[in-house]
């Protein structure tokens, strides 16, 4: 069974601090997906990234990174000096092969205090 | 390039009533899912669409619940009739690679919030 937790509920920071959103998966599969997606208060779920099971490479997009650890099921995503604009919910989600079922987590709403 | 449409934005009906919302996908996307989102949580397939045929209908309460994807692009989700516990957003997204292949990118519509009193 797939399983996404982000126990992160809500966690705030001042502008300019780092923060670092975890997530931890539980899948059978060993090929897999694991997605970011922002909802910001619009509502809209924007895609930010995708990985699949077999690329650990961290990821760094501007002030945006993520940490891929299969050893320990985690797919951390890190932005660094944060914004106001960054203040919304963000979700993790898995996928497993050939089927486009996301399996999302329960979110963490971010809020960025300037 | 357009992204997922869907309408409308807010619905508010009584409980017992019946509810449609539309959805057009991003031009040449061959999936289309349906999702709910309940506050507070995170979003949860409803039913999945490969061009006009259903790929994957195993969480939609099919009692109350129905969807189509007639011509294989535009797609109408329905619920008839609505219970207080449908108080969600219900959101549309579409992909481009057909589901059989590697997961392709789920690209989300702005979603319709709908209330149930």
């Amino acid at each position: 069974a797939q399983k996404v937790t982000q126990a992160q509920t809500e966690i705030s920071v001042v502008e300019k601090e780092d923060v670092t959103l975890d997530c931890v998966y539980e899948t059978r599969d060993t090929t897999y997906y694991l997605f970011w997606y922002k909802q910001p208060p619009s509502g809209e779920l924007v895609f930010l990234i995708r990985r699949n099971s077999f690329d650990e490479q961290n990821e760094i997009s501007g002030r945006y990174s993520w940490n891929f650890q299969k050893s320990t099921s985690s797919f951390n995503f890190t932005i660094t000096a944060s914004q106001v604009v960054d203040s919304a919910v963000y979700f993790c989600a898995l996928s497993g092969p050939g089927a486009n079922n996301l399996f999302f987590g329960t979110g963490t709403r971010l809020t960025v205090i300037p | 390039e357009a992204g997922v449409a869907q309408s409308p934005r807010y619905k508010i009906i009584e409980k017992r009533q019946s509810v449609a919302f539309w959805c057009n996908p991003i031009s040449g996307h061959a999936t289309l899912y349906w999702y709910q989102q309940i506050l507070g949580q995170g979003p949860k397939l409803l039913i999945q669409f490969q061009n006009n045929g259903v790929v994957d209908d195993s969480q939609l309460p099919k009692d109350r619940f129905s969807a189509e994807r007639l011509k294989g692009v535009d797609s109408t989700l329905k619920i008839q009739p609505a219970k207080l516990e449908d108080s969600a957003v219900y959101l549309c997204a579409s992909s481009l690679v057909p589901s059989g292949g590697a997961a392709d990118t789920q690209y989300f519509g702005p979603g319709t919030r709908l209330t149930v009193l």
